[in-house]
């Protein structure tokens, strides 16, 4: 059984660009969450995708998008990026959404923005 | 909007000695976890409490949810520099989310 993976580990990238962040979920999982976390903080819920939809969205604008695929990996994207925009993105999958399920994180993509 | 505040931000004591971190809400949650990320790495959960008053053992850990599911302790017992990390609890909100407080930062001295 496979953990989750993420990939890149670590990322620069300019202000105004764009970058795509990915995730492998835990095989048997079915359901991707993504979260931001920036320095000293907790983690914050970005989105949640469950069979190829979005379901459920945290306070962050538009312009954090994300994917998820038939094999369940999953995607996000970010435009546009802002100097605020630099943290520890983590991915986590589950088996069953809308119950206390289980997530398992991945090692996260760390993204600086300069 | 739903917070979890954790206490204290910052914990540093020596192996041997036994510590309680807390999590509180003003908000009933459905339930709560607990997490431990250590530096470059994601959280990895700890335990899941589902039912008022429950508490759960993990070694020397113990987990314990408040009565009224609005917050929960984590008691470490005979602390080992082995258990240094951030504790993370969260929370599943009335919309299935799960919100994390900012946790606590626990350095344990040999």
């Amino acid at each position: 059984e496979t953990g989750v993976t993420q990939s890149p580990t670590h990322l620069i990238k300019t202000r105004g660009q764009q970058v795509t962040l990915r995730c492998s979920s835990q095989s048997g999982h079915n359901t991707v969450s993504w979260y931001q976390q920036a320095l000293g903080q907790g983690p914050q819920f970005i989105f949640q995708y469950y069979r190829e939809e979005e379901n459920g969205r945290g306070n962050f604008p538009p312009r954090f998008s994300g994917l998820q695929f038939p094999n369940y990996s999953s995607e996000l994207n970010v435009n546009a990026l802002e100097l605020d925009d630099s943290a520890l993105y983590l991915c986590a999958s589950s088996f069953i959404v809308g119950t206390p399920h289980e997530q398992y994180f991945g090692p996260g993509t760390r993204l600086t923005v300069t | 909007t739903q917070l979890l505040e954790q206490s204290p931000q910052f914990l540093s004591i020596q192996e041997g000695e036994n510590l309680t971190v807390y999590c509180n809400s003003s908000s009933v949650f459905s339930s709560l976890q607990w997490y431990r990320q250590e530096p470059g790495e994601g959280p990895v959960l700890l335990v899941t409490v589902v039912t008022g008053g429950e508490v759960k053992k993990l070694k020397r850990l113990t987990f314990q949810f408040g009565d009224a599911r609005k917050d929960s302790s984590l008691h470490i017992t005979a602390a080992q520099p082995g258990d240094t990390g951030l504790y993370l609890c969260a929370g599943m909100n009335r919309d299935d989310k799960i919100i994390f407080g900012k946790g606590t930062r626990l350095h344990i001295l040999p």
